[in-house]
């Protein structure tokens, strides 16, 4: 049982689509997130969610969208994908009482062709 | 500004030996440390942490070191073993940024030599 999923693990898509990326962790964690992994192997916070309230929004482009239907779920919607879109998402979720370690999802690899 | 740095991107051990990575921080705020390892294509997976008021956390072969003097951090592997071979990367975190957010290093590539 994978306590953190995203889907799809793969996209290719072509300039100006709009894509989704689906994340669903079955830990009951309070507390979900993305983060995006670049070419030179940077591991940044995009957004973070606890129950389902925007908390952190780390001066991304208004073309990243998340949306938190539920706690368990944290899904990310990219409007007209460019270039440099092209990355490794990571959905992430922390319980409330961690301290601060986070859980990670598989990773969704994006390519903008 | 990245405040928190591996500046090794590579490390080879002989399996058997120790294996030393480290770690440092520039933001004198951060009060908790954490160490993830990566197998390709997968997420990263927690490992160990430790916060600022210890200097040594333990946890079977691994243990991690904090210098906060010196703004450092190392990870000790002992023994290595084949299946230690995969990315890992140290993580920081302030309780001004509400315990939120991690800042990551950009990893250091561990080969363990059989």
């Amino acid at each position: 049982d994978t306590a953190v999923s995203q889907t799809p693990k793969y996209l290719v898509t072509q300039m100006g689509n709009d894509k989704s990326i689906k994340c669903e962790q079955n830990l009951g964690h309070d507390t979900m997130y993305w983060y995006k992994q670049d070419s030179k192997k940077f591991l940044k916070i995009m957004f973070s969610y606890n129950n389902k309230e925007l908390i952190i929004n780390e001066t991304v482009p208004n073309r990243f969208s998340p949306k938190s239907p539920d706690k368990a779920h944290l899904n990310l919607h990219i409007n007209s994908l460019e270039l440099g879109d092209s990355a490794v998402y990571f959905c992430a979720s922390r319980p409330r009482d961690s301290g601060n370690t986070i859980y990670f999802g598989e990773g969704s690899w994006l390519t903008v062709v | 500004d990245q405040q928190v740095k591996q500046n090794s991107p590579s490390l080879s051990v002989q399996e058997g030996r120790i294996s030393i990575l480290n770690c440092d921080y520039t933001n004198s705020m951060f009060d908790y440390f954490l160490w993830y390892k990566k197998y390709p294509a997968e997420g990263p997976t927690f490992l160990i942490s430790i916060s600022s008021i210890k200097d040594k956390n333990e946890d079977g072969r691994f243990t991690v070191f904090l210098n906060k003097s010196a703004k450092h951090l190392s990870l000790h592997i002992v023994p290595s073993q084949p299946g230690d071979s995969a990315v890992y990367f140290c993580a920081a975190s302030a309780a001004n940024f509400g315990n939120e957010k991690l800042t990551f290093g950009t990893g250091t590539r561990l080969t363990i030599i059989p």
